[in-house]
């Protein structure tokens, strides 16, 4: 089994472009969830889904979209880059609710938007 | 006010040091995390607990729930344990996880 895998690894976007972070996971699960994580901060929930065709808001959703059209994958889109998104992006999945069960983690993705 | 506060943030020792890492929250809780985050940036789970102690090789993880405290301890630390060490909680009126910010440990050979 892969796990969860995210890609790309890295980008550097400028202000204004558009681009989707992509994550999958072969565990069957549920739950998945965006997280970003910034310098001297706890792990932040962006959007969440508790399966596919049902996704809701987290702690930071503006200016991210998400849609869960299968139980593997699910992809974070930023829709106008700011500066402010600059951060590491991690994606994670639980076969139940994410505080119920352990979560499982991409590698991340760090990308800054100059 | 952070719900989560983890202490120290950061803690340097050397091998084979006792180490403890300590979580305190100001929320009711059901159930609390341990997660570590390699230097490389993956994150594992390492506990999940709501009461008591759990042992796993040289990790150690308590809760002390009536005074909203855990603990992380590892024995006989090892340069390979440097990392993050997170600590997240479920509420028990929201099922989403309140993070720490981490401590960063590094133990020197």
């Amino acid at each position: 089994n892969a796990g969860v895998t995210q890609t790309p690894k890295f980008q550097v976007l400028k202000t204004g472009q558009s681009m989707t972070l992509q994550c999958a996971q072969d565990m069957n699960h549920e739950y998945m969830s965006w997280y970003r994580q910034d310098p001297g901060m706890g792990l932040r929930l962006i959007h969440y889904s508790v399966g596919a065709g049902i996704t809701d808001q987290g702690e930071v959703p503006n200016g991210y979209n998400v849609s869960r059209s299968t139980t593997e994958d699910f992809p974070l889109r930023l829709l106008s880059a700011a500066p402010s998104q600059t951060s590491v992006y991690f994606c994670a999945s639980s076969f139940g609710l994410a505080g119920y069960n352990e979560q499982f983690f991409g590698p991340g993705t760090r990308l800054t938007v100059l | 006010k952070n719900e989560v506060e983890q202490s120290p943030q950061n803690l340097t020792a050397q091998e084979g040091e006792f180490i403890t890492i300590n979580c305190s929250y100001s929320v009711g809780i059901s159930a609390l995390h341990w997660l570590q985050q390699h230097p490389g940036g993956g994150i594992v789970s390492l506990f999940m607990l709501s009461s008591g102690k759990k042992k796993h090789g040289r990790l150690i993880a308590t809760i002390n729930i009536q005074e909203k405290h855990s603990s992380l301890h590892i024995t006989a630390s090892h340069p390979r344990d440097s990392a993050v060490y997170i600590c997240a909680v479920r509420g028990d009126s929201n099922y989403q996880l309140i993070w720490g910010a981490g401590t960063k440990l590094i133990i020197k050979p």
